[in-house]
């Protein structure tokens, strides 16, 4: 069962514009969430997080979003760059203990176009 | 500032023969360490994970094997690989943020 799911594997923006990359959870138990960009053959790169208590994280020019209720959370990013090409991967973690153990979703493919 | 290497980049081996990756982290004392797989079209797969030296949990019942012998060294092994053991493999540190090394792509032939 997989409790975070990307269910856009790719999407495509134009420079400048802005992208949205979505993530869903069933998990009610997560109660942090991160976003990772990825290139090819790398180790993924964190970007953002968001602790349950908040519904809003920015930084620069990304910000996540958290609707607890729609077990729901989305990466914005204003403006998009071509640099900002990758696999952004959403990522949950479940408070309590101290393994931190994330749960990834598996990816969605940002294409930014010039 | 904190550091994470891995090593080797990238490895073929054989079926049936054994692994060692070795992960390394400075500029931090006593972290977590994790080990996760990326197979091919998949997200990231936690494996194993530790929170001191000589202690690790495993997360999902497979051919692999981990070891913590120092506080800041985490080892990957297998004494005989499978095909199915192919993937890009990522050391992480961290808490809350995990912070993944450069990876080793495994390639089992």
């Amino acid at each position: 069962d997989q409790q975070v799911k990307q269910n856009s594997p790719s999407l495509s923006v134009q420079e400048g514009r802005i992208s949205i990359l979505n993530c869903d959870y069933t998990n009610s138990m997560f109660d942090y969430f991160l976003w990772y960009k990825k290139y090819p053959a790398e180790g993924p790169t964190f970007l953002i997080s968001i602790s349950s208590i908040k519904d809003k994280n920015e930084d620069g020019r990304f910000t996540v979003f958290l609707n607890k209720s729609a077990k729901h959370l989305s990466l914005h990013i204003v403006p998009s760059q071509p640099g900002d090409s990758a696999v952004y991967f959403c990522a949950a973690s479940a408070g309590g203990g101290s393994n931190y153990k994330l749960t990834f979703g598996k990816g969605t493919l940002l294409t930014v176009n010039p | 500032s904190q550091t994470i290497h891995q090593w080797p980049a990238t490895l073929v081996q054989p079926v049936g023969s054994p692994l060692s990756l070795e992960c390394t982290v400075e500029g931090t004392s006593n972290p977590n360490l994790y080990w996760y797989r990326q197979a091919a079209g998949r997200g990231l797969q936690l494996l194993f994970y530790s929170v001191g030296i000589g202690q690790i949990s495993s997360e999902v019942p497979q051919n692999l094997s981990a070891s913590r012998p120092q506080d800041r060294q985490f080892i990957l092994s297998s004494k005989k690989l499978l095909l199915s053991d192919s993937g890009f493999y990522l050391c992480a540190w961290g808490r809350n943020e995990q912070y993944f090394g450069p990876g080793t792509r495994l390639t089992v032939t």
